[in-house]
């Protein structure tokens, strides 16, 4: 068990451009989750995917987000013309079934200057 | 909706002392509550948790328990260690619908200090 791998650790990008981010779970895991948390606040849902289902999007993910998880293994989330607002910790986690804990990896801190 | 609130930060302690760290929370239905430990250049980790009401969870010598009547999960520690220096997320997950997704307070620091 290597735990959750996310990369890359921190992105520093310019307005405009676009983003991509990696999410390797657990090899087991089947439930895979994003999360954002910004400063001084607790992380925020943005998505769950059961496999390669993406069953929920949060309302906080603007058309510019999109997240995938092909073959169920690991997830990408793509930031499309990144905004100044978009600077968060971006986190991904996941479970074995929905009541086990979930793992969360250690983010990936993203810059939008 | 679901919220979380927690005492705000940040704590900060000398070894030894006892720690209590209060957590409100609003749900409809019958959550789970959970505290997770965010320390320095880590991620998120599950430090205990409790499903139904007058559960205690523990783990590591903390401990919280599930209060319905006050809607509460205060988390405590008799003697802390500098060691236990982290941010402290109380969290719940709703029963039904979405029970896959977290809602999280904004975290509490805390400092021991020796």
């Amino acid at each position: 068990d290597t735990g959750v791998s996310q990369d890359p650790r921190h992105k520093i990008t310019k307005r405009g451009q676009n983003v991509t981010f990696r999410c390797d779970p657990i090899s087991e895991h089947n439930r895979l989750y994003w999360y954002r948390q910004t400063l001084g606040q607790g992380p925020e849902f943005l998505t769950y995917f059961q496999n390669e289902a993406q069953l929920e999007k949060s309302r906080l993910l603007s058309d510019r987000f999109s997240a995938e998880r092909p073959k169920g293994s690991f997830s990408t989330l793509e930031i499309q013309r990144t905004e100044q607002g978009d600077s968060a910790m971006y986190l991904c986690a996941s479970s074995y079934n929905i009541d086990s804990p979930l793992h969360f990896g250690n983010g990936t801190r993203l810059t939008v200057t | 909706g679901n919220s979380v609130t927690q005492m705000e930060g940040p704590v900060t302690l000398s070894e030894e002392a006892f720690l209590t760290i209060n957590c409100t929370y609003t749900a409809t239905g019958y959550p789970s509550l959970f505290w997770y430990v965010q320390y320095p250049g880590e991620g998120l980790q599950l430090l205990l948790k409790a499903t139904k009401a007058d559960d205690k969870g523990s783990n590591k010598g903390f401990e919280a328990t599930y209060r319905k009547e006050t809607t509460s999960f205060h988390l405590e520690k008799g003697s802390v260690q500098v060691s236990d220096s982290a941010v402290y997320f109380c969290a719940l997950r709703n029963s039904g619908g979405s029970n896959y997704k977290l809602t999280f307070g904004k975290g509490t620091l805390l400092t021991v200090n020796p």
